[in-house]
């Protein structure tokens, strides 16, 4: 697609429950970023894959978040037994590698809005 | 941990007035990464800073780092309604060029 693709949009789910938010990247960008934001901050960072390797998840908050990207094109970032906290706007960014290594210069979506009850 | 605060936190102007949105990093910087984003929409890459006393422009907004690298400036010209919204400067962490450090956002209104 022309841009990077988050659903859904916004989702409102109740405590306990388990949600999937999918994103779809830029056609042929290798690395692919989630992020959480939190109303009135920057996003912060969760984790990132360049094709499916996932490089680095030292920012998921805890063991019920979970991210994967098994073909190295959609990825999805599952969130077990939602809690109140993790309301939030979860975005996703895609990139080119640049001399073969990743750069900031990141193409986000609009995000998925997750509200948990 | 590397942190970035952002000065003013909101700005309202007036068009046609000039601005300047700084950030400040707790530690040097490997680079340093502009983002505007508008209500409902993702962020949009502004520019990207890597060298000491670096200075970029693009249309009428200019973005220096300083020799140090510790700390960014964000100057528009002429400020128009178009240029509302959240800036949110951020910085890599370590030699991951998009894992970033985001300062908290400036929120900046023109009114016309």
């Amino acid at each position: 697609g022309a841009g990077v693709s988050q659903s859904p949009r916004y989702k409102v789910t109740k405590r306990g429950q388990d949600v999937a938010l999918r994103c779809d990247p830029i056609s042929g960008h290798v690395s692919l970023y989630w992020y959480r934001q939190a109303l009135g901050q920057g996003p912060e960072f969760l984790t990132y894959f360049n094709y499916e390797a996932q490089q680095d998840k030292s920012g998921l908050p805890n063991d019920r978040f979970s991210a994967e990207r098994p073909e190295g094109s959609i990825s999805t970032l599952t969130i077990q037994r939602t809690e109140q906290r993790d309301s939030a706007m979860y975005r996703c960014a895609s990139s080119l590698l640049s001399g073969g290594r990743n750069t900031g210069e990141l193409f986000f979506g609009e995000g998925s809005r997750l509200t948990v009850l | 941990s590397q942190e970035l605060e952002q000065s003013p936190q909101s700005l309202i102007v007036q068009e046609g007035k000039n601005l300047t949105i700084n950030c400040t990093s707790s530690k040097t910087l490997y680079g340093l990464y502009w983002y505007k984003q508008k209500y409902g929409e993702g962020l949009i890459f502004l520019m990207m800073l890597q060298k000491g006393g670096e200075e970029k422009s693009h249309e009428k907004i200019t973005a220096k780092l300083d020799e140090k690298k510790q700390q960014s400036s964000l100057h528009i010209t002429a400020s128009q309604p178009s240029h509302a919204g959240i800036y949110l400067c951020g910085g890599p962490t370590g030699n991951q060029g998009g894992k970033l450090i985001f300062g908290q956002g400036t929120e900046l209104s023109v009114k016309p």
